[in-house]
């Protein structure tokens, strides 16, 4: 089945440090993918939608400036935490979707964040 | 705009019990429903889906059908094992979100005990 890699898996950093985070379609052109961030015993909240070769849309309430989002190619898509603070601390989970409509979403593994 | 809602858990079981979670939605138009799963520290892995009113989908033993009459995509296993303690997200997407995003549930935890 199509699997999408995440990566890393687990990061723990010091605040204010910049973290980026890879989403990669291993085998379909994803010619979009969602970034989502979970706090624990929740559902995922969709953070942004990213299209490849243009600008992500973000939802209300997400900051743009401290959550980068990059779609170079139709494989990957990154997410950078810029600067991140304990608040940040969370697991971030990207999905890709294939280009036709109605497929399902395939989720990576995703990434657990913790800011010290 | 589109909603989700599925039955509180946690969900308690004994292996080999029957489970049944419950999820009905609000949406504009046909909307394509999913299931996903999560097991602990993962991503969600699809579980199964439907498309189209009174399609089933099935996977690993679990079954949904699309029932639009009553809006609702329940979810069932027969018999269940202590590998099926996870937690189980009802989703959709329709036209009105641009067949892209997903709506989800809040998830309903399962455990399994032997």
């Amino acid at each position: 089945g199509a699997v999408v890699s995440q990566h890393p898996s687990w990061v723990i950093c010091k605040s204010g440090t910049s973290v980026k985070i890879e989403c990669r379609s291993l085998d379909f052109q994803a010619t979009t993918m969602f970034w989502y961030r979970q706090f624990p015993k929740q559902s995922l909240m969709l953070m942004a939608t990213s299209n490849e070769g243009s600008k992500a849309t973000y939802e209300q309430g997400v900051e743009k400036d401290k959550f980068l989002i990059n779609h170079a190619s139709l494989t990957l898509s990154t997410l950078t935490v810029t600067s991140a603070h304990p608040e940040d601390s969370s697991f971030y989970i990207c999905s890709a979707r294939a280009t036709l409509l109605g497929q399902p979403q395939h989720f990576g593994d995703g990434t657990r964040l913790s800011i010290l | 705009g589109n909603s989700v809602t599925q039955m509180e858990g946690p969900v308690t079981l004994s292996e080999e019990a029957f489970l049944t979670i419950n999820c009905t939605y609000t949406a504009t138009g046909y909307p394509s429903l999913f299931w996903y799963v999560q097991y602990p520290g993962e991503g969600l892995q699809l579980l199964l889906k439907a498309t189209k009113a009174d399609d089933k989908g099935s996977n690993k033993g679990f079954e949904a059908t699309y029932r639009k009459e009553t809006t609702s995509f329940h979810l069932e296993k027969g018999s269940v094992q202590v590998s099926d303690s996870a937690v189980y997200f009802c989703a959709l997407t329709s036209s009105e979100n641009s067949w892209g995003k997903l709506q989800f549930g809040a998830g309903t935890q399962v455990v399994v005990t032997p």
